[in-house]
């Protein structure tokens, strides 16, 4: 268990409906990242943050925004979910940008 | 993006028999990982490789980071019913992990 909780672990919203998932640490580690997995494309980074209110984007980003203002906390928010957004999404976090990553357990997010 | 290419993407063998897979690329890397998934569950890392030409034991997986640093395998000897699940690699072209590249995952399935 690597101390990550990810809230909910599933969720089905309608189209054009705000969603935000939580991933919670209790490691105090300084990297978080959100990924997502699809068949056929493997885990794919959304944003990552390298300590509080520092974020960047990563490979598939367009239609995310993240924020982290604790810590210990790394919110993914779909101002606007659209169908192609029903994925799992995974959190993820390292001590330092050299070190292991440790993903939390997901998040099935379903849009209709 | 950078691409990761994986195979097989998936394999059917029996308990006891040895399992090989790999991931190749065209662009050169300097980080290759190599995670296991349990269904439900978010990736676990198995082997992490840093320098071209290494290579790393985990037990009963071995894995390479190919001299010309694009390419990686992972082997399984022996392999046991817990070896089920799916397999990704994973580089960075820094030595961090801040923007991993995922392949798209080799699936083992073990048949009775």
């Amino acid at each position: 268990d690597a101390g990550i909780t990810q809230s909910p672990r599933h969720k089905v919203t309608e189209t054009g409906t705000p969603v935000t998932l939580r991933c919670h640490q209790t490691e105090n580690h300084r990297y978080m990242y959100w990924y997502r997995q699809d068949p056929g494309h493997g885990l794919r980074l959304i944003h990552y943050s390298y300590g509080v209110k520092d974020t960047d984007k990563g490979e598939v980003s367009d239609g995310y925004s993240v924020s982290r203002s604790k810590t210990e906390d790394f919110l993914l928010t779909l101002e606007s979910a659209t169908s192609s957004q029903t994925s799992v999404y995974f959190c993820a976090i390292s001590p330092s940008s050299g070190n292991t990553i440790y993903f939390g357990e997901g998040s099935w997010l379903t849009v209709v | 993006g950078q691409q990761l290419n994986q195979s097989p993407q998936s394999m059917f063998i029996q308990e006891g028999e040895d399992v090989s897979m790999n991931c190749t690329s065209s662009s050169i890397f300097n980080t290759w990982l190599w995670y296991k998934q349990d269904p439900g569950e978010g990736p676990v890392l198995l082997i992490a490789l840093y320098k071209a030409g290494e290579l790393t034991s985990n037990g009963r997986l071995t894995a390479q980071f190919g001299i010309t640093r694009k390419d990686s395998f992972l082997n399984i000897s022996a392999s046991i019913p817990s070896d089920v699940g799916i397999y990704f690699c994973a580089s960075s072209r820094g030595f961090g992990n801040e923007k991993l590249t995922f392949g798209t995952g080799t699936r083992l399935t073990i048949i009775p």
